[in-house]
């Protein structure tokens, strides 16, 4: 079983719609879940970070975690073409892993006008 | 708002060669780290770098990579003899607690 699996899509939204990007993850011992985007050829840019189950909202995005399901969703609301990228789940176990990050594949999404 | 860099940011080498990839972090991070990424796969860990020595390493990490923070803003990952499947983005990272981590640019490597 892959430590952390997530569907790579792709996935095509109209302007405006609601995304939904999910991982579901094996090792119980996961403690920080984050989310990146990758623009083509480019680093991944960090969007969200959480520790704890529960939902975490920052503007447009929200991060929720589902600890028990081992599940990390995120969700983009009026969803643009300018968020058209590779969203990339990562997660650590904290503790004494030095923050090494386990990423999954990339879902890649596109928003069209 | 503070970055991390990378240079170059392509870099074509002959099989055999060596190649030194360069990276500066955020400048009060503590923590580092190279990822790489091979064209259409997963990013994958290769090692983490804390208080001037490697705290953790992957099994891609072999004798054949180095990492070195030759001052107190630089961080280079080495590759020894490159092979043609070293070919990939290289990312830096860096943290300040181990935590979230901030990604550079990358370098893509080409080997020939």
């Amino acid at each position: 079983q892959k430590e952390v699996e997530q569907d790579p899509g792709p996935l095509s939204v109209p302007e405006g719609a609601i995304v939904s990007l999910n991982c579901t993850y094996s090792n119980s011992a996961f403690q920080y879940f984050m989310w990146y985007r990758q623009y083509s050829r480019k680093g991944p840019e960090l969007l969200m970070y959480t520790y704890s189950s529960g939902n975490k909202e920052d503007g447009r995005f929200t991060a929720q975690v589902d600890k028990s399901s081992k599940y990390i969703s995120l969700f983009i609301r009026d969803s643009q073409p300018s968020d058209s990228a590779t969203y990339l789940c990562a997660i650590h176990a904290g503790g004494t892993s030095y923050g090494k990050l386990t990423f999954g594949q990339g879902t890649i999404l596109t928003v069209h006008p | 708002e503070p970055e991390v860099t990378q240079t170059p940011s392509h870099q074509v080498t002959q099989m055999g060669q060596e190649v030194i990839l360069r990276c500066v972090p955020i400048s009060n991070h503590l923590y580092f780290y190279w990822y790489r990424q091979i064209l259409g796969q997963k990013v994958e860990f290769l090692v983490s770098f804390y208080n001037n020595e490697i705290s953790e390493k992957s099994e891609i990490f072999d004798d054949q990579f180095s990492v070195e923070r030759p001052d107190g803003s630089n961080f280079t990952l080495k590759i020894r003899s490159t092979k043609l499947e070293d070919s990939a983005m290289y990312f830096c990272a860096s943290s300040v607690r181990g935590d979230t981590q901030y990604f550079g640019p990358g370098t893509r490597l080409t080997v020939l």
